[in-house]
């Protein structure tokens, strides 16, 4: 019930292509949907969150759209560039409850 | 500037011994973690800290010990119990319950020879 499953584990996307990672969710409790993106050698740092009140989120390129009732959240990364080249990993939570609980990452490369 | 300063960035250590990776922060968070990230895994929660003095397991505890005297300092000892340590390990802290933004250092990467 405390996992959260992430797909791809990789992922290839040309230069200003569309970017898609998924995450599905256990615990129909969870309350706090955030994406980190994380570049080689570094700490993972939040990219974009959302609350399962709304079902779509922009910031820039990025868009985390939410499916409550398929317990499901994505994110798109528009125009991909070479520069957003990292590791992202979704993740949930329970509003003061002190864990985050992460999926297993996907990979992403921006070919030029 | 603000944030979370680990070290060492890389420490290689013989099979047998304990070595305690230091994590600082200048945030005034409460919260602090520790994850270790291993390839394909995602992050998994060691131990965590919500007060001075208090700490809890995560879950891959075992072979780790951890201890929170200092608001800004949550060290992490890797024990020579921890059967396979070679990780990276990151430390986070949190400032408020709601936002639940973790703001995670840089990393220290530990590879046991």
């Amino acid at each position: 019930q405390q996992q959260v499953k992430q797909s791809p584990q990789s992922l290839i996307v040309q230069k200003g292509g569309i970017s898609i990672i998924n995450c599905a969710y256990e615990n129909t409790a969870f309350d706090y949907f955030p994406w980190y993106q994380q570049f080689p050698g570094k700490g993972p740092a939040l990219l974009i969150a959302i609350r399962p009140d709304v079902s779509e989120k922009k910031e820039g390129r990025f868009t985390i759209s939410f499916n409550k009732s398929a317990k499901q959240f994505s994110l798109h990364i528009m125009d991909s560039q070479p520069g957003d080249s990292a590791t992202y990993f979704c993740a949930a939570s329970l509003t003061g409850f002190q864990k985050l609980v992460f999926g297993t990452g996907t990979r992403l490369l921006v070919s030029p | 500037d603000g944030g979370i300063t680990q070290s060492p960035k890389y420490l290689f250590r013989k099979e047998g011994q304990n070595v305690t990776l230091s994590c600082e922060q200048n945030l005034n968070h409460d919260a602090m973690y520790w994850y270790r990230q291993d390839p394909g895994q995602g992050l998994r929660l060691i131990y965590y800290s919500q007060i001075v003095n208090d700490f809890q397991k995560g879950d891959i505890a075992e072979g780790y010990s951890v201890s929170r005297e200092k608001k800004e300092s949550f060290p992490l000892t890797v024990t020579s119990a921890q059967k396979n340590p070679t990780a990276f390990y990151l430390c986070a802290s949190k400032g408020t319950p709601r936002t639940g933004e973790l703001f995670f250092g840089e990393g220290s990467r530990l590879t046991v020879l």
